[in-house]
């Protein structure tokens, strides 16, 4: 049974669009988070959902908008899509928004022409 | 910025040999992890380490923490093919622990 789902696993559109990717886990757990890894491979923290109040927002463009709809699912939903959104999404969760193991999703590959 | 910081870049050993990696940071810690990534996968946790411990096992994993010099190391003992991944460490921000810093990971390469 898959813990931490994200759908879908690629994702290619042209820029401007708009698209979003979903997360959902099963493990029970009170806080979700984004993280965006670039080709570099270098992993950044977007957003922090704990019982779905948003407690992290890092410096993101607010064509990024967080949903979520329960504390199971934390969706993406990327206006405008630009070359520069290119990169995995990785979606995790954790037991609580303190300090704490974080769980990942298989992470959705994002190419925008 | 908190971001950890991991050394080498990329590291390949043949197998049986033991693999050491290193992660720096710049401002003080509740706890480090470190997360194993196969390639094309989401991230694993490995293994948590908190600011008062200097040193933590699973396995044939040994992590070290030095606060005072703010680095972390972790040790792969007897490596195998199967320990091909990038390897990250994270740290939290001290006061603020509910977010996680990454850094660019190393890649290990384990040699049959």
């Amino acid at each position: 049974d898959t813990a931490v789902s994200q759908t879908p696993k690629y994702l290619v559109t042209q820029m401007g669009n708009d698209k979003s990717i979903k997360c959902e886990q099963n493990l029970g757990h009170d806080t979700m988070y984004w993280y965006k890894q670039d080709s570099k491979k270098f992993l950044k923290i977007m957003f922090s959902y704990n019982n779905k109040e948003l407690i992290i927002n890092e410096t993101v463009p607010n064509r990024f908008s967080p949903k979520s709809p329960d504390k199971a699912h934390l969706n993406l939903h990327i206006n405008s899509l630009e070359l520069g959104d290119s990169a995995v999404y990785f979606c995790a969760s954790s037991w609580t928004s303190d300090s704490d193991t974080q769980y990942f999703g298989p992470g959705t590959r994002l190419t925008v022409l | 910025s908190q971001q950890g910081e991991e050394d080498p870049q990329a590291l390949s050993i043949q197998e049986g040999e033991n693999a050491t990696m290193n992660c720096s940071y710049k401002t003080s810690i509740n706890n480090l992890q470190w997360y194993r990534q196969n390639s094309g996968r989401g991230l694993v946790h490995l293994i948590l380490i908190r600011s008062n411990e200097r040193e933590k096992h699973s396995g044939r994993l040994r992590v070290t923490l030095d606060t005072s010099k703010k680095s972390s190391s972790l040790l792969i003992t007897a490596s195998r093919a199967a320990d091909t991944a990038s390897y990250f460490c994270a740290t939290d921000a001290g006061n603020t622990g509910n977010q996680f810093y990454f850094g660019t990971g190393t890649s290990l390469t384990v040699i049959p």
